[in-house]
């Protein structure tokens, strides 16, 4: 069955430090997506990033960059210089089936000013 | 603002009212999903909709709905919903539903069932 494991549920930084958000995932197929989104209190998921499975190049996007590694099948996700408005509920989501997301439980992100 | 709107925004019901959750989108998409997200279970997917045909049931209670009208309009009909049904229902949108497009979501309707 396809699976996603985010094994952090709850972490706290101070403003400006970096984190990283784990993810393992279990999928039987062979090409996918993943993605992350957010989750503000405010309730919406908002799409963060997209990766494909036949592309394992990691990339940066302003302060977030992401470590994909299909051999693990684990998808991390890093904020740096971490900031207050980051604070969310983030979820690691490989599709399924049409374009299903599979989510995990989510991690809970708190930076203190 | 994603583009997709969600209302009514709270919704408070007893067990055998009859209510419904709307959703629009303003991005030109072809396919829109339900998602329900309870305290107990991650987000999970209940219904998919292409061109407004359903292409996916997520083995949902029959006491869930849905309907699709047109490509920017989706519903979910409620009637004799049980509390555990207490939920922030989600509302979504891609371009179309082939693996790997993005989905914008709303922001939520939170029900509760009395």
């Amino acid at each position: 069955a396809q699976k996603v494991t985010q094994a952090q549920t709850e972490i706290s930084v101070v403003e400006k430090e970096d984190v990283t958000l784990d993810c393992v995932y279990e999928t039987r197929d062979t090409t996918y997506y993943l993605f992350w989104y957010k989750q503000p209190p405010s309730g919406e998921l908002v799409f963060l990033i997209r990766r494909n499975s036949f592309d394992e190049q990691n990339e940066i996007s302003g302060r977030y960059s992401w470590n994909f590694q299909k051999s693990t099948s684990s998808f991390n996700f890093t904020i740096t210089a971490s900031q207050v408005v980051d604070s969310a509920v983030y979820f690691c989501a490989p599709t399924g089936g049409y374009n299903k997301l599979i989510f995990g439980a989510g991690t809970r992100l708190a930076v203190h000013p | 603002e994603t583009g997709v709107t969600q209302t009514p925004r709270h919704l408070v019901m007893g067990m055998t009212n009859k209510k419904s959750l709307k959703c629009e989108q303003h991005l030109g998409h072809n396919a829109m999903y339900w998602y329900k997200q309870s305290a107990k279970k991650p987000l999970e997917l209940m219904f998919v909709y292409s061109l407004e045909e359903r292409v996916e049931n997520n083995s949902v209670p029959s006491r869930f709905s849905p309907e699709c009208p047109n490509s920017s309009h989706l519903f979910l009909h409620l009637h004799t919903l049980q509390p555990e049904d207490s939920a922030l229902y989600l509302c979504a949108s891609s371009q179309d539903f082939w693996r790997g497009n993005i989905q914008y979501f709303g922001a939520g309707t939170r029900l509760s069932v009395l």
